[in-house]
């Protein structure tokens, strides 16, 4: 079984300062790890993904996360946040490539950015 | 269509009334996942379908849910009986194959109300 915990349910930064974004997993398996952010009134969209290889994984929207196995952590990153970054992230862990397996979220990050 | 699509965006139901929630998927989408996310937390798994087969039903959380995929296209997911704790946002999404490192592509989402 999988679980994720987000550190913060809300984080509130200055625009052009750091976003950081913390998220822990657990998981039996060599996981494959995701971010998603969710806009109001939208559908969550699929910021980056690890899979496998490279454990620095570059996003949309100058977001990158670094997966790091010996402290289970995937965390999401930005250098410099903008206005249009206001939204909720969520991190998500699946064990497998098998067709249907689920995704297990963490329970979301709300990002505020102050002017 | 360009993205899934979900319907109704809102619904209120009474107490005991039956409900159905309908989501259209990519086309050509071979896979079809619905997820429950209650207010201020992250989606949580429901159902998968593959095609038109149920091949995931571990997270419907009682059997006054129910879901069908009848020709592998549109999806329906149908709550009988409703319950104040059924309120929530039901989230449906898809996959070209449905494997678990694959991104999912969200709809917006019905949010229902129980009163």
């Amino acid at each position: 079984a999988q679980s994720v915990t987000q550190l913060g349910s809300h984080v509130s930064v200055s625009e052009g300062a750091l976003v950081l974004l913390r998220c822990n997993y657990s998981s039996s398996v060599p996981p494959y790890l995701f971010w998603y952010v969710q806009y109001p009134n939208q559908g969550l969209q699929l910021l980056l993904k690890y899979t496998t290889g490279a454990t620095l994984v570059k996003g949309i929207n100058g977001f990158e996360a670094e997966f790091k196995k010996s402290e289970t952590s995937f965390h999401l990153t930005k250098p410099s946040a903008h206005m249009s970054d206001a939204a909720e992230y969520f991190c998500a862990v699946s064990a497998s490539r098998a067709a249907g397996n689920k995704l297990t979220f963490g329970g979301g990050t709300r990002v505020l950015v102050k002017p | 269509g360009a993205g899934v699509s979900q319907s109704p965006r809102y619904k209120v139901a009474k107490r005991g009334q039956d409900v159905a929630l309908r989501c259209d998927p990519i086309s050509g989408h071979v896979s079809l996942f619905w997820y429950q996310q209650a207010l201020g937390q992250g989606p949580e798994f429901l159902t998968y379908f593959q095609n038109e087969a149920q091949l995931d039903k571990s997270g419907l959380p009682s059997d006054r849910f129910f879901a069908e995929r009848p020709e592998g296209s549109v999806s329906t997911l149908k709550i009988q009986r409703t319950q104040q704790e059924d309120s929530a946002v039901y989230l449906c999404a898809s996959s070209r194959q449905g494997g678990g490192n694959e991104k999912l592509f969200f709809g917006s989402g019905t949010q229902l109300s129980v009163l």
